[in-house]
């Protein structure tokens, strides 16, 4: 298993502005995974983030928009920039180091753009 | 088509009642299947993998029917505590050792004393 911690948990931000998210986990995984889940809506994949290398992005989703940082094998940032309501959602962090399938989440930021 | 699809629902069921999630996937190169659980305001949490021959833990049983590309999740003698969403999810190799996961909408039960 793994331990997933995720900070802030909760945000209200004025549009324009950006937030980065951090997620911190109990051990090293080679990939950590970024998800948004907006209202109402299956859990749809951002990116994922390698250390030390560019950062996978699903389609519809931009560098520009969601910068990602892997600076080790534990920790990873991501940065919603330039916010808009519509980015109002629950992001979440998460590793799957057993294997396919098992994810281990962390608990989510959820992000309200005013 | 979506990719995965699950009853809409929501199911509202007196505690014992069975009940039983119904889930399709559009991709029948998918590899791997699961049930996850997710209670209001928490992340997703697994809650068992998908097989072929069948799948049961406890009150808990998932099948897989790769000709029809169909899940299922039956929950038997229903406690107040199995409240929550229940998603679908399936997995296909995405290059390399490289999996990727898809989640359906998930499908939100009710148990009611």
């Amino acid at each position: 298993s793994a331990v997933i911690s995720q900070k802030p948990s909760r945000d209200i931000c004025q549009r324009g502005t950006s937030l980065t998210i951090q997620c911190q986990v109990d051990s090293q995984v080679t990939m950590m995974f970024w998800y948004r889940q907006q209202p109402g809506q299956s859990l749809t994949l951002i990116a994922t983030a390698n250390q030390g290398s560019e950062a996978t992005y699903e389609s519809g989703f931009v560098i520009d928009k969601f910068p990602i940082s892997r600076p080790n094998l534990t920790f990873s940032t991501l940065t919603v920039s330039n916010m808009s309501p519509e980015d109002s959602s629950i992001y979440l962090c998460s590793v799957g180091p057993s294997g396919i399938g098992e994810l281990f989440f962390g608990e989510g930021s959820r992000l309200t753009v005013l | 088509r979506k990719e995965v699809e699950q009853d809409p629902g929501p199911f509202n069921v007196p505690e014992g009642a069975t009940v039983a999630f119904n889930c399709t996937y559009s991709n029948s190169a998918s590899q791997s299947f699961f049930w996850y659980r997710q209670d209001c305001r928490k992340e997703p949490k697994l809650l068992m993998s998908v097989y072929s021959s069948g799948n049961e833990d406890g009150r808990f049983t998932a099948q897989l029917n790769r000709a029809s590309q169909y899940i299922s999740l039956l929950i038997r003698d229903s406690k107040l505590s199995d409240s929550a969403t229940y998603l679908c999810v399936v997995t296909k190799n995405s290059g390399g050792s490289n999996y990727k996961l898809t989640f359906g909408k998930g499908t939100l039960l009710t148990v009611n004393p």
